[in-house]
């Protein structure tokens, strides 16, 4: 079946602790984005990319990064410079033209211990 | 910069009542609307979308949304609520580029009644 995959579903952190979320997809989408969502605020976007090798920020990238070395997969890494990294953390992709619409994986929620 | 708005957090229905949604958009262009479901703990589920023409656009498990310029909303309906319809629902706007990076509303969790 063709989709998205998040792994893994849950991650506990220490503080100060890098950590590296996964993002696959077998859809064949050029682009692919990580959103955040915290309660009450809706999803906001960290990271975004349209092409292999080569990625933008989004509205809070501050303490997190990405890497985009093959099309199908866009790993998130949150730093320790990420003041409040505990939340509910969601991979999306879709085809690159306007207005298409975005597939979602499972999402992978992250707490920090 | 577009944004989206959707002023009631919660929502409660009776099961077999009617439903309406509010979904506010600002874009300067023709703006690519969006509303998907979440259930706990879950990714973001595809209901329906606007692009163009007909304002009155139809989606799965009997949901429909139109588009009113003039009001500058894409309200979600559902003529008679399910009880497995309690999620949250958030409504989005494309920019329209190349890419398609969305811009969700803040959600408004849906909880139905017995």
């Amino acid at each position: 079946d063709g989709g998205i995959t998040q792994s893994p579903k849950y991650l506990f952190r220490k503080e100060g602790q890098n950590v590296t979320l996964s993002c696959e997809q077998n859809l064949n989408h050029d682009a692919m984005y990580w959103y955040r969502q915290d309660p009450g605020q809706g999803l906001r976007l960290i990271y975004y990319s349209q092409i292999v090798n080569d990625f933008q920020k989004g509205d809070i990238a501050e303490g997190y990064s990405v890497s985009r070395e093959k099309k199908e997969s866009f790993p998130l890494t949150v730093t320790s410079a990420q003041k409040n990294p505990t939340a509910f953390y969601l991979c999306a992709s879709s085809r690159v033209g306007i207005g298409t619409e975005a597939f979602f994986g499972q999402g992978t929620r992250l707490t920090v211990v | 910069a577009q944004s989206v708005t959707q002023p009631d957090i919660h929502i409660t229905v009776s099961e077999g009542a009617s439903l309406e949604l509010r979904c506010n958009y600002s874009y300067g262009a023709t703006p690519y609307l969006f509303w998907y479901v979440q259930s706990p703990g879950q990714g973001l589920q595809l209901l329906l979308k606007y692009f163009s023409g007909d304002t009155l656009v139809q989606g799965i498990k009997g949901f429909e949304a139109e588009f009113k310029r003039s009001q500058s909303s894409f309200n979600l309906r559902k003529p008679s609520v399910h009880w497995s319809d309690a999620a949250e629902y958030f409504c989005a706007v494309g920019a329209g580029n190349a890419g398609n990076m969305l811009t969700f509303g803040g959600g408004t969790r849906l909880m139905v009644k017995p």
